[in-house]
């Protein structure tokens, strides 16, 4: 599976879209963008994944570079409910593998 | 979306006891089941995967005779701390995955079990 980077750390203030970035520059021609959140002391919440379009589900939206080399993970409106870390993953999707993580971008979202 | 539960949510034991976690797929038949362990302020670290009736394949540095898996169904699998100790306190948490056509191996996680081991 592609390496991915992350900011270590961002914050977003309540009610404004939060925007993580994810660089991704060797990821294969049939790799997927995955995010999960990490709320402290849970387990990690599937977000989103996509291949090359622009996908949009109920909690995030994702947006992927033409080159698929980097991606941006979008929550519309952060509440306080968002602050997590956040992880990107890529891997091929159906790949009977673990999931691999790094160490995300821990993003606090402040009233 | 698919659950998955584990059991208990904490622990807490003396040194030397042994530990059994339980993770369980609610509404779906996980024929691959993960086992992560995270420190405080570090990420997910994958310690053994589990295929249904097949022995578990463990990390480099896990040692097997310490942390034993059992997938014994397509619904549970099961980690036991032997003889635990201090340094094995940690959040341990589970994934499982099945395979078919509309499922494509995605994986979901457990809530994780904290284990502090005085």
């Amino acid at each position: 599976d592609a390496k991915t980077t992350q900011p270590t750390s961002m914050d977003c203030a309540e009610g404004r879209a939060a925007n993580l970035p994810c660089n991704h520059s060797t990821i294969s021609g049939n790799e997927y963008v995955y995010w999960y959140r990490q709320i402290h002391s849970q387990g990690p919440q599937y977000i989103i994944h996509g291949l090359k379009n622009n996908e949009t589900n109920e909690m995030a939206s994702l947006i992927i570079t033409e080159d698929r080399k980097s991606s941006t993970l979008i929550l519309p409106h952060a509440t306080l409910r968002d602050t997590a870390v956040y992880y990107c993953i890529v891997r091929v999707r159906g790949s009977q593998g673990n999931l691999i993580f790094g160490k995300g971008t821990k993003l606090s979202v402040k009233p | 979306g698919a659950v998955v539960s584990q059991h208990p949510s904490w622990v807490i034991c003396k040194s030397g006891t042994s530990v059994k976690i339980e993770c369980r797929s609610l509404d779906f038949q996980a024929t691959t089941m993960f086992w992560y362990r995270q420190f405080p302020k570090q990420s997910l670290m994958l310690m053994a995967t589990s295929n249904e009736g097949s022995k578990a394949t463990y990390e480099q540095g896990v040692e097997k005779d310490k942390f034993l898996i059992n997938h014994a169904s397509l619904t549970l699998s099961t980690l036991t701390v032997t003889s635990a100790h201090p340094e094995d306190s940690s959040f341990y948490i589970c994934s499982a995955s099945s395979r078919g056509s509309g499922s494509l191996n995605e994986q979901f996680f457990g809530p994780g079990t904290r284990l502090t081991v005085l």
